[in-house]
């Protein structure tokens, strides 16, 4: 089955610099990648998501990109901003249809990264 | 509108106890999804239905079972709960377009589990 690498576990940045999350997938048939942040105590928010079939895609502080040869996808945050404290996942997950025309597909988590943004 | 609801918020079980958790999608939204979450671990998937059919499992023990009602609500059951079953256990809800279910996710906010 699909096996998704997360990393660093943890990162720490000081407000207004860059943060960079990395994953690796092991399923080659995957093609929908989306990012959630989590909160303490709350449910994995999606923040923004990307097809196989796009490399890049941004949301004002917001960008991932996939590079479908290496398997790898990544998540970009600039200009960080305490708010932006949480836990990051990624996941990965392969759509497919049937002959009902449903399509689905599980979502796979990486491990998370805690991100931490000092003022 | 509101989001994925879940209940209970919280719940305190015994070791072999049996629980049941209740989730309600999103308004319109047909498929729903079920995963375990482990302290500083990510979601683990356990089950999806849409349109009250299983279409897919996890590997999880046959002690873990779930239902999709008519209005698209759902229950996980455990059964002969384990100290390891305590996580955070959270339901997503999937929208259909022309009749087909979508892969985009939307969480609840979880309901924490304890077995003591």
């Amino acid at each position: 089955g699909e096996n998704v690498e997360q990393h660093p576990s943890t990162l720490s940045v000081q407000e207004g610099d860059s943060a960079v999350i990395k994953c690796t997938y092991s399923d080659s048939a995957s093609n929908y990648f989306p990012w959630y942040k989590q909160e303490l105590g709350k449910g994995p928010q999606l923040i923004i998501d990307i097809r196989s079939n796009v490399g890049e895609k941004k949301d004002q502080r917001i960008a991932v990109t996939l590079n479908k040869t290496a398997k790898h996808f990544s998540l970009h945050i600039t200009e960080t901003q305490p708010e932006d404290s949480a836990v990051y996942f990624c996941a990965a997950s392969k759509v497919r249809g049937n002959a009902g025309g449903t399509s689905y597909g599980k979502l796979t988590f990486g491990q998370g990264t805690i991100l931490t943004v000092h003022p | 509108d509101a989001g994925v609801t879940q209940s209970p918020t919280h719940l305190i079980k015994t070791r072999g106890q049996h629980v049941t958790l209740r989730c309600s999608p999103i308004s319109g939204h047909k498929s729903v999804s079920w995963y375990q979450q482990v302290l500083g671990q990510g979601p683990q998937f356990i089950f999806q239905y849409y349109e009250k059919e299983e279409r897919g499992r996890g590997n999880f023990p046959d002690r873990f079972s779930a239902r999709q009602f008519p209005n698209y609500s759902s229950e996980l059951n455990v059964n002969a709960l384990l100290l390891g079953d305590s996580a955070l256990y959270l339901c997503a809800s999937s929208p259909t377009s022309g009749g087909v279910a979508k892969n985009i996710q939307y969480f609840g906010a979880g309901t924490r589990l304890s077995v003591l």
